[in-house]
């Protein structure tokens, strides 16, 4: 079966720098990236997906980038907030032609934004 | 529509007793998930239903566990005879298969149930 590693663990930036999380999946036909936030006691929400035909995505401050080649995928944050602290998981799943769209996941990095 | 719900949100129970949860998902959606998240790591996926049929179980889900979904809206899952290490959180999610608007079958999640085994 699929399995993402994610590094690092934790993560400490001060306001205003640029984060970056790294996940690797090993199953090759894996073609939906998604990375999801979840914040101490709460549910895990989707921030940025990505899918393999893609190698790029931005949304404001966030951006995903995909190298299907050397399978793996990167989550940047730029300008950093205070509230951009939270733990992040990346995932990766086959979506299309009848699959589940079911999510393996990495192990999460804590990321922490020092003001 | 609040999004996907699950009761309770806390369960604290002994060793050997039953326990069973709940989970609501969007009401437009045909696929539910449960996964299961232990302290520091990732939510795992424990298993899927589309529609009311049971069409994937990880191997995680040993005989003690049983989920239903009878008539293709809410679900539970059922742990019996509970051992300490079932002690996790237990989320379930949502998603569509029918791809409109701007539907990417994202999966929303609950806020989760939280099992304490004594």
């Amino acid at each position: 079966g699929e399995n993402v590693e994610q590094h690092p663990s934790t993560l400490s930036v001060q306001e205003g720098d640029s984060a970056v999380i790294k996940c690797t999946y090993s199953d090759s036909a894996s073609n939906y990236f998604p990375w999801y936030k979840q914040e101490l006691g709460k549910r895990p929400q989707l921030i940025i997906d990505i899918r393999s035909n893609v190698g790029e995505k931005k949304d404001q401050r966030i951006a995903v980038t995909l190298n299907k080649t050397a399978k793996h995928f990167s989550l940047h944050i730029t300008e950093t907030q205070p509230e951009d602290s939270a733990v992040y998981f990346c995932a990766a799943s086959k979506s299309g032609g009848g699959s589940n769209y079911k999510l393996t996941f990495g192990k999460g990095t804590l990321l922490t934004v020092n003001p | 529509d609040t999004g996907v719900s699950q009761d309770p949100r806390h369960k604290i129970t002994k060793r050997g007793q039953n326990v069973t949860f709940r989970c609501d998902p969007i009401s437009e959606h045909n696929r539910l998930y449960w996964y299961r998240q232990t302290l520091g790591q990732g939510p795992e996926f424990l298993t899927y239903f589309q529609n009311e049929a049971q069409l994937e179980k990880s191997r995680l889900l040993s005989d003690r566990f049983s989920a239903e979904r009878p008539k293709g809206s809410f679900s539970t899952l059922e742990i019996q005879r509970t051992e300490q290490g079932d002690s996790a959180m237990y989320l379930c999610a949502s998603s569509s298969s029918i791809y409109r608007d701007k539907n990417t079958g994202e999966l929303f999640f609950g806020e989760g149930s939280r099992l304490t085994v004594l």
